[in-house]
């Protein structure tokens, strides 16, 4: 059974920081995998989607890696703002089935 | 666009009560579904489908029944609340195959609806 774990649950940084938010999953056999941030009391949005077949995605101050041999993917935030401050999830479709996985997400606070 | 659209935003009800969430998306999706998100457990999966007529179940799907009658809307029926159904409830949709560009199918979420039952 896939599992999604995202490891440190809270993680508290001072502004302009580079800081990476790792996501570990159990199965490499997976369909692709999507980064998403969730402000307080409010939906997810979207930030980054990895297809099986890549390794990388970039927008703006963000990347997302992908390593499914390790079971790993990275978000990186680059330069990071206080307006960076959410929760931030991940997670998966497995290979063969419509059925997402969430990890519980990283809460993170970008210091002013 | 309005993206995905979800209504109530909260809702309380008493113990026994049946209600139906609704969620309605107007990009022509043919996947759509709801998750439930409660504190410490992350997102659930309760249903899900993979076009009109079409559902299965997530892993989450005991007292909760769904139908897709059209592309554009997937409600969410409680038969019979009870207390342990107390969530924010998220529907999601999406394309299903990989098509032009990285991101084609990515998930986007409504806002949710905050049910409480009492």
């Amino acid at each position: 059974k896939q599992e999604v774990t995202q490891i440190p649950a809270a993680l508290s940084v001072p502004e302009g920081e580079n800081l990476v938010l790792n996501c570990s999953f159990t199965d490499s056999a997976i369909y692709n995998l999507q980064w998403f941030r969730q402000d307080p009391g409010k939906g997810l949005t979207s930030l980054l989607l990895i297809q099986s077949s890549q390794r990388e995605q970039t927008s703006g101050r963000l990347n997302a890696s992908l390593d499914k041999s390790s079971g790993r993917s990275t978000l990186y935030i680059a330069a990071s703002q206080p307006g960076d401050s959410a929760t931030y999830l991940c997670a998966v479709r497995p290979s063969g089935t419509y059925k997402y996985i969430f990890g519980t997400g990283t809460r993170l606070k970008v210091l002013a | 666009n309005a993206g995905v659209t979800q209504t109530p935003k909260f809702q309380v009800l008493k113990t026994g009560q049946s209600m139906t969430l609704q969620c309605a998306q107007d990009m022509n999706h043919e996947y759509m579904s709801w998750y439930r998100q409660d504190p410490g457990m992350g997102l659930r999966l309760i249903h899900y489908s993979v076009g009109a007529g079409i559902t299965d179940q997530g892993e989450v799907p005991n007292g909760y029944n769904v139908s897709r009658s059209t592309t554009e809307d997937f409600p969410l029926r409680l038969l019979s609340a009870a207390p342990s159904q107390t969530s924010v409830y998220f529907c999601a949709s999406s394309y299903l195959t990989s098509g032009p560009g990285s991101s084609y199918n990515e998930q986007f979420f409504g806002p949710g609806t905050r049910l409480t039952v009492l």
